[in-house]
């Protein structure tokens, strides 16, 4: 069974600029999170999936960042404009329902410049 | 403003002996307890869950719980080197949904 995977792996950009990260979840998995650890800071939740819905998005920093899960599959987690605070590792997660444990993918680090 | 504490470490051991590791949380509604092991460059990996007072063992580890100290601890026997990683502690206040994790701690152990 595949893992949760995330692409790309690391991403260098510019500030002012646009990045999309991808989460692809285990197959099956109707939930899916991301989350962020921002250097020297704890691991933190941005939002939660059921499906293609938004369940919980109380953690999204501000406007600047867009998540989208079209058909419930893969999601998309876009920044745009970047800016340099948003340097960090995003994680993405998935689970079968709300009392499975998370699948953490490997996540992606982001480095605004 | 929920928080998790842990100290970041590095907590060093020798080879065999046993590591301890410790956490605090803030918020008293918290019901579900967690303990991740995260290799560098790694997924974050559940090794523990416990959810009521007590200790509850699975092999090499252990988790305690004090929910009136609100206090969560992970020791690990006969530690190896392949333990050598940050574990996370991470709360919720019920199931797996929204976590609040600790910064980590660093476990070093030495051949």
């Amino acid at each position: 069974e595949a893992g949760v995977t995330q692409f790309p792996s690391h991403s260098v950009i510019e500030k002012g600029q646009t990045v999309t990260l991808r989460c692809d979840p285990i197959s099956g998995h109707d939930n899916l999170y991301w989350y962020r650890r921002v250097m020297g800071k704890e691991i933190k939740f941005l939002l939660h999936f059921v499906k293609e819905s938004k369940q919980d998005e109380s953690g999204m920093p501000n406007n600047r960042f867009l998540a989208e899960r079209t058909g419930g599959t893969y999601s998309t987690l876009k920044v745009q404009p970047a800016e340099l605070e948003d340097s960090g590792v995003y994680f993405c997660a998935s689970s079968q329902d709300l009392s499975s444990p998370l699948h953490f993918g490997n996540g992606t680090r982001l480095t605004v410049t | 403003q929920k928080e998790v504490e842990q100290n970041s470490g590095p907590l060093s051991v020798p080879e065999g002996a046993i590591a301890s590791l410790n956490c605090t949380y803030s918020d008293r509604v918290s019901q579900s307890f967690f303990w991740y092991r995260q290799y560098s460059g790694k997924s974050p990996e559940l090794i523990m869950s416990i959810y009521s007072n007590g200790d509850k063992e699975d092999g090499r580890f252990t988790a305690q719980l004090n929910k009136a100290s609100q206090y969560v601890s992970l020791l690990i026997r006969d530690s190896q080197p392949s333990d050598s990683a940050t574990y996370l502690c991470a709360v919720t206040e019920s199931g797996y949904s929204t976590l609040t994790f600790g910064k980590g701690t660093m476990l070093l152990v030495s051949p």
